[in-house]
């Protein structure tokens, strides 16, 4: 079965204590991405990465590292977490086909079942 | 940057139609997707668009107007369980690894 799998699903953990989300994607895709969801902000983008090796920032990078050493992993690191990183987190991953007219349902992106993530 | 806009909530009966708008203010466009999201869930795809004009698919329709920077979602027949949150984002052409999200349309379905 297609699928992109996260974990934790659930994480309550202290201020500074270093963690790591793990995504793992069986779909052979080239593109995976991190968002974070909160109330009222909608889906927000963390990182993502275009192929092995290849990563870049979104719009609220800041307070998260990743890494891309393998097609199928993209693991989300808070090297100290804090408070206001309490949200939802959502990996996903999808095919990566530019030709305009033609892409379609090559895009979409596929969303693990999230985590939730309490820093206290 | 991008803004994405979209209402916070829609009500409709169920049987009926109901329209979510999106309108976009992006630096560059490649691509509109929609996805549903119900309460505690994973978002899922629902359509796709990058050339202007109607995508229908069952009960779903999205339609795109790049001159406009607009678009809609189209729900017909509803039903109780299309109440969910319903997401529009936005690939700007200039960063295709980028995608942006608006806020989400809950849509509320009543018997």
């Amino acid at each position: 079965e297609a699928q992109v799998t996260q974990n934790p699903r659930y994480l309550i953990t202290v201020t500074g204590k270093k963690l790591t989300v793990t995504c793992s994607q069986n779909m052979n895709h080239e593109y995976m991405s991190w968002y974070r969801q909160d109330p009222g902000l909608g889906l927000r983008q963390i990182y993502y990465s275009m192929n092995v090796e290849v990563t870049d920032k979104g719009d609220v990078p800041e307070g998260y590292k990743v890494s891309r050493k393998e097609k199928r992993n993209f693991p989300l690191i808070l090297e100290s977490p804090s408070p206001n990183q309490t949200s939802l987190y959502f990996c996903a991953s999808s095919a990566q086909y530019r030709r305009d007219s033609d892409s379609g349902t090559k895009n979409i992106q596929y969303f693990g079942a999230g985590t939730r993530l309490s820093v206290l | 940057g991008q803004n994405i806009d979209q209402p916070t909530e829609m009500t409709a009966t169920e049987g009926a139609i109901v329209q979510i708008n999106c309108t976009y203010q992006t630096s560059g466009f490649n691509g509109l997707f929609w996805y549903q999201q119900h309460a505690g869930e994973a978002p899922t795809f629902l359509s796709y668009n990058v050339l202007d004009g109607l995508e229908e698919k069952g009960r779903f329709s999205s339609f795109l107007s790049r001159s406009k920077g607009y678009s809609y979602l189209l729900l017909k027949e509803l039903q109780m369980k299309d109440s969910a949150s319903y997401l529009c984002a936005v690939r700007a052409s200039d960063s295709w690894g980028k995608l942006q999200f608006g806020a989400g349309t809950q849509v509320v379905v009543t018997p």
